[in-house]
């Protein structure tokens, strides 16, 4: 069956530390990876986003890895801040080909807590 | 560019009773989807829709449709509740052309309680 798997449910880190959160699929062929942030309250919100022909891709302190190999995205937060805290989702396209306009299939999410 | 709205807030309504929530996506956004987001499920994918048509259909139920305006703003409706209703439903808008790898922009959601 397929399945979208993000590793840990709750990752405890201390400010100023990297944060890596690991989402692992089984049973998809994703074109590409998208990752979002949520906060308590408030729906998710985008924040980058890699193509199975891309092995990172980098946004300020945000670091994404895709290997299609392992079947796995690593998502990265260097210099974490307590600012950081919130859950992460992953996100794919189910469709093969990565064809399926507006739907996405979510991982359950990793709760990132940065103490001060 | 004003984002996703999504109305109402927040709803409690009865089992058996059915539920209209309404989106409004953003400026020059064709495509809007609905999720229902559970502690249990996580984020499901309900449906999508792209210039008042639906393009994309998730596993849930025929007590669930939607529909979308000319203008984009899409409704979802569930009807004849059931306490599992109880959710936060959440909106996208995307562009929704050309490339289906568009990140979506989410409203705020509406918490539904069915009691």
């Amino acid at each position: 069956s397929q399945k979208i798997e993000q590793n840990s449910e709750a990752l405890n880190i201390q400010e100023g530390k990297t944060a890596t959160l690991t989402c692992n699929y089984t049973n998809y062929s994703p074109a590409y990876l998208q990752w979002y942030r949520q906060d308590p309250g408030r729906g998710p919100v985008f924040l980058l986003l890699i193509r199975e022909n891309e092995k990172e891709k980098r946004k300020e302190r945000l670091k994404v890895t895709f290997d299609t190999t392992l079947k796995q995205s690593l998502f990265h937060i260097t210099a974490s801040q307590p600012a950081d805290s919130a859950t992460y989702l992953c996100a794919l396209d189910p469709s093969a080909g990565g064809t399926s306009y507006g739907k996405l299939t979510f991982g359950q999410g990793t709760i990132l807590t940065v103490h001060p | 560019k004003a984002g996703v709205t999504q109305t109402p807030r927040y709803l409690i309504k009865t089992r058996g009773q059915q539920v209209t929530l309404s989106c409004s996506p953003i400026s020059g956004h064709r495509s809007v989807s609905w999720y229902q987001q559970t502690p249990g499920q996580g984020l499901q994918f309900l449906f999508e829709y792209f210039s008042e048509t639906q393009r994309n259909k998730g596993n849930f139920p025929g007590r669930f449709s939607g529909r979308q305006f000319s203008n984009s703003r899409s409704e979802m409706n569930v009807s004849t509740l059931e306490l599992g209703d109880s959710a936060l439903y959440l909106c996208a808008s995307s562009r929704g052309d050309s490339d289906p790898s568009y990140e979506q922009y989410f409203g705020p959601g509406t918490r539904l309680t069915v009691t």
